[in-house]
Formats: C-alpha cells, sequence, structure tokens
C-alpha cells in the first residue's frame, strides 16, 4: 500500500541552525501539507502546496519557514533558524484530486532544538 | 473560522467495554468532511474514517462505528468490544474540500486487560 515518507525520523539541532525536513509523498497525490504537534498537543496545521505554490498557511507559518518541491517526488519543509520552541513532530500528509481528499500522514519527524 | 472540540480527554475502560469517544465541531462552510484519525505510541497519525456534510448516513466497519448528526454538530465514534491494541489518542478533525484540517485536542483512550 501506498505511503507518506518522511525522513529523518528524529532530527536534533543547536538552536538557531537551519534544518530541512523530507517527505515522500504518495506518488500520485497533488495536495501536500505540513502539520505540526508540540509534545502532548493537538495537530496544528502550517502549510499547504498545490501547483507548486503554497496555497495556504497558518500563523505559525512565518519567515523562518519554507517549503519546496525540488523535484518529481520530494516535498521539504525547511526551517531557517531554529528555536527553542520549534520543537515538535512535524508530520507530511498528501491527498489526490478527486472526490477521496483524504489526508495520509507520514510517520513524522521528532525535530528536537536544543 | 472552524473548531472542533473533543471535550472528553481521557477514556479508560476495560477490554471487551464498548466506548464513545465524542466529537463536536463548529463551521460556516455548507461543504465539509469530518474525519477520524488514530494516533497510536508510535506516533503516526492513521487515517480511520471520513464523512462529506451531505452524507449523515452511519456506518459499522468491523468493531467501529460512527453517528453523524448535522442538527447537533456532532460526528461521535464508537468502538465496539474493545481490545489492548485500540489504545491510542483519537482525534476528531474538520476541513474544506481541498483545505487544511482543524484537529481537536484528541481523546486518549485506554484500554486495560
Amino acid at each position: 500500500e501506498p505511503e507518506v515518507t518522511q525522513t529523518p525520523s528524529h532530527q536534533v539541532t543547536q538552536m538557531g541552525q537551519e534544518v530541512i525536513l523530507r517527505c515522500v509523498p504518495i506518488s500520485n497525490h497533488l495536495y501536500f501539507y505540513w502539520y505540526r504537534q508540540i509534545l502532548g498537543q493537538k495537530v496544528e496545521f502550517l502549510v499547504s502546496f498545490y501547483n507548486n505554490e503554497i496555497s495556504e498557511k497558518s500563523e505559525i507559518f512565518d519567515d523562518q519557514f519554507s517549503v519546496e518541491r525540488p523535484d518529481g517526488s520530494n516535498f521539504t519543509l525547511k526551517i531557517r533558524s531554529t528555536k527553542l520552541e520549534d520543537s515538535a513532530m512535524y508530520f507530511c500528509a498528501s491527498s489526490e484530486e478527486g472526490v477521496k481528499n483524504i489526508q495520509y500522514f507520514g510517520a513524522g519527524t521528532r525535530l528536537s532544538v536544543l | 473560522a472552524q473548531k472542533v472540540t473533543q471535550a472528553q480527554t481521557e477514556i479508560s475502560v476495560v477490554e471487551k467495554e464498548d466506548v464513545t469517544l465524542d466529537c463536536v465541531y463548529e463551521t460556516r462552510d455548507t461543504t465539509y468532511y469530518l474525519f477520524w484519525y488514530k494516533q497510536p505510541p508510535s506516533g503516526e497519525l492513521v487515517f480511520l474514517i471520513r464523512r462529506n456534510s451531505f452524507d449523515e448516513q452511519n456506518e459499522i466497519s468491523g468493531r467501529y462505528s460512527w453517528n453523524f448528526q448535522k442538527s447537533t454538530s456532532s460526528f461521535n465514534f464508537t468502538i465496539t468490544a474493545s481490545q489492548v491494541v485500540d489504545s491510542a489518542v483519537y482525534f476528531c478533525a474538520l476541513s474544506e474540500p481541498y483545505s487544511k484540517l482543524t484537529f481537536g485536542k484528541g481523546i486518549t483512550l485506554s484500554v486495560r486487560p
């Protein structure tokens, strides 16, 4: 069964460093999303991406965040200068066009900022 | 703005008991989708079910059943004859078509042997 793949599973970084979280969405999906979940809290939307551009973003997704689809398979989230409060689980999701509109999630990347 | 409320925070049951997880939502959209996701201790988010705003037909799938009522803006989820493997955090979520998911805070379900 096709699945969303995220790497790495755990990323440890120093405050102020740049990190890139990687995602390979399901191959025939056209809508891509990033969410984050601070430990013990609810899942929060960051950004959605369609047709090679951001379609929606939340207040959390400020100038230190960016997304990119560098090739036909990868979808990345970059945090330019990490802060302690960026420590969270980051989930990538994708969905196909059409009536199904179900977002399937990857296993997540746990980001720890020290 | 969309909002999802899961008033229950933690539920503990003994194996084989039935358990219902409540979800109440708010939206001004006429077309929307409702979802339940499961987050087991391993951390991934697993899709369980989607309902659209025009489909109030309730469904039973094995030990799972869902009760969608637009009149009360509720989308409740029942597990019949619970098992230890059902222990997880369960999230209710809401979205417009092709848009972000708005999640509730989640309900931690513990099923004791």
